[in-house]
């Protein structure tokens, strides 16, 4: 059985660091890219980009570029979505998907994240 | 960026009824378009692919079409278990890019 797996709950404070993680299994990790999607709570969804965890290939959206890093270990079948400075703004729903042609068959079960002073 | 413009926002339906939702592309995308289901508080699963093809372990009554920039998604005969947001999305070029959603509530 496919199944992603992701970190739980955040609650940081403005100016925090975060790194939320995507556990594959049940499948060969390496050969499907890895996508991560925001859902501010009510609204709808926004792609933020992929990665190949095979060989680390990342393409971005331009509206997530240089606000987050996506980084991938194919040796933990893990992938993961990080920021170096969080804001208010990133309070959402994140989702980490499976992506066999750009579109996203199995998805993690959403990590929230929370920024409040 | 492919702008994809979903309508309506909003339906209420009965169950039984048949549902259809439009989205619509800014430009061609073949027909390279997805739709998705998310319930409340959980992640979007996905129905159709390719515009009409259904995923594993979906139900018949949903249905995938296409004419030209515009895709539809039917729901046909429709069950309690459809509430739902309902939202489209692009495959066919970078960045990809979701329709708005549309909700569907009970009459």
């Amino acid at each position: 059985e496919v199944q992603l797996v992701q970190s739980g709950a955040e609650v940081k404070k403005p100016g925090q660091s975060l790194k939320i993680s995507c556990k594959g299994s049940g499948y060969d990790f390496p050969n499907y890219w890895i996508v991560w999607v925001r859902q501010v709570p009510g609204k709808g969804l926004e792609w933020m980009g992929l990665i190949s965890p095979s060989d680390s290939n990342i393409i971005y959206s331009p509206s997530f570029q240089g606000q987050v890093t996506l980084s991938a270990d194919k040796s933990i079948n893990t992938a993961y979505l990080q920021w170096d400075t969080l804001k208010a703004s990133d309070t959402a729903i994140y989702f980490c998907a499976r992506s066999p042609m750009k579109f996203f068959d199995y998805w993690g079960q959403g990590t929230l994240v929370t920024v409040s002073s | 960026d492919i702008q994809m413009t979903q309508s309506p926002s909003s339906v209420s339906a009965s169950v039984g009824d048949r549902v259809t939702i439009t989205c619509r592309a800014s430009q061609a995308i073949s027909s390279s378009l997805a739709w998705y289901q998310q319930k409340p508080g959980k992640a979007p699963k996905l129905l159709i692919y390719g515009a009409t093809n259904l995923q594993s372990g979906v139900p018949s009554r949903f249905s995938g079409s296409e004419s030209g920039t515009d895709f539809t998604l039917t729901i046909n005969n429709l069950q309690p278990e459809d509430f739902a947001t309902y939202s489209c999305q692009q495959a066919n070029s970078f960045p990809l890019t979701f329709g708005g959603g549309t909700r569907v509530e009970i009459k």
